[in-house]
């Protein structure tokens, strides 16, 4: 079955930098685009970031660009989202999510000093 | 970037009525849309694609309808199960941007 799981989520203070992981299993990853999502403590859901199934194209929120990298490793069925230059507004569960229809549990980031 | 407007924000029903919620873009997007509920401390869970088909698994009394700008989100006989937030999302380019949510409480 298809599984989604993030990690390196934790508390980190403004300005500094922090990366986060999503392991696929239960499919082919490197056929799929990927995405990352992200929900503020009581908040909707904002889109973050989407890259290509082969890694060359990449697209950001206007909120995180310039800021956060999207990349994958489709050797080791993962993907990344680095984060710098954080900011308190980035406090957030962000989850890693395949076409919509598969999410992992989200992990959490928070940005306080 | 398109806007997509939720309406309502919060809403209470009874188990057993007809629910519904609506989502407008600010520009056409075909029916580049998915539905999603989402319950306290979970990942969303995609209901509706392409604005108006059902997602493998998803019971039958959830629909969705619409084209163009203006979308329908209905449940045709509230369980208690149905409580949860409420989400539109357009995909038709980029940025795939979300309506602000439905909260559906039972009455």
């Amino acid at each position: 079955q298809v599984q989604l799981v993030e990690s390196g989520g934790g508390v980190v203070q403004p300005g500094r930098s922090l990366r986060l992981s999503c392991a696929g299993s239960g499919f082919t990853f490197s056929s799929y685009p990927m995405n990352w999502v992200r929900q503020a403590p009581g908040k909707g859901l904002e889109w973050v970031a989407v890259i290509s199934s082969d890694g060359i194209s990449k697209y950001y929120a206007d909120s995180v660009k310039g800021r956060f990298t999207i990349s994958r490793d489709n050797s080791k069925n993962t993907l990344f989202l680095q984060m710098n230059s954080l900011r308190a507004d980035d406090t957030a569960v962000y989850y890693c999510a395949r076409a919509y229809n598969y999410w992992g549990q989200g992990t959490l980031v928070t940005v306080s000093s | 970037d398109i806007q997509m407007t939720q309406s309502p924000s919060s809403l209470s029903a009874s188990v057993g009525d007809r629910v519904t919620i609506t989502c407008q873009a600010s520009q056409d997007i075909s029916n580049s849309l998915n539905w999603y509920q989402q319950k306290p401390g979970k990942a969303p869970n995609l209901l509706i694609y392409d604005a108006s088909n059902l997602e493998t698994g998803v019971p039958s009394r959830f629909s969705g309808s619409g084209s163009g700008t203006d979308f329908i989100f209905t449940i045709s006989r509230l369980q208690p199960e149905d409580i949860a937030t409420y989400y539109c999302q357009h995909y038709d380019n980029l940025p795939y941007t979300f309506g602000q949510g439905t909260k559906l409480e039972i009455k």
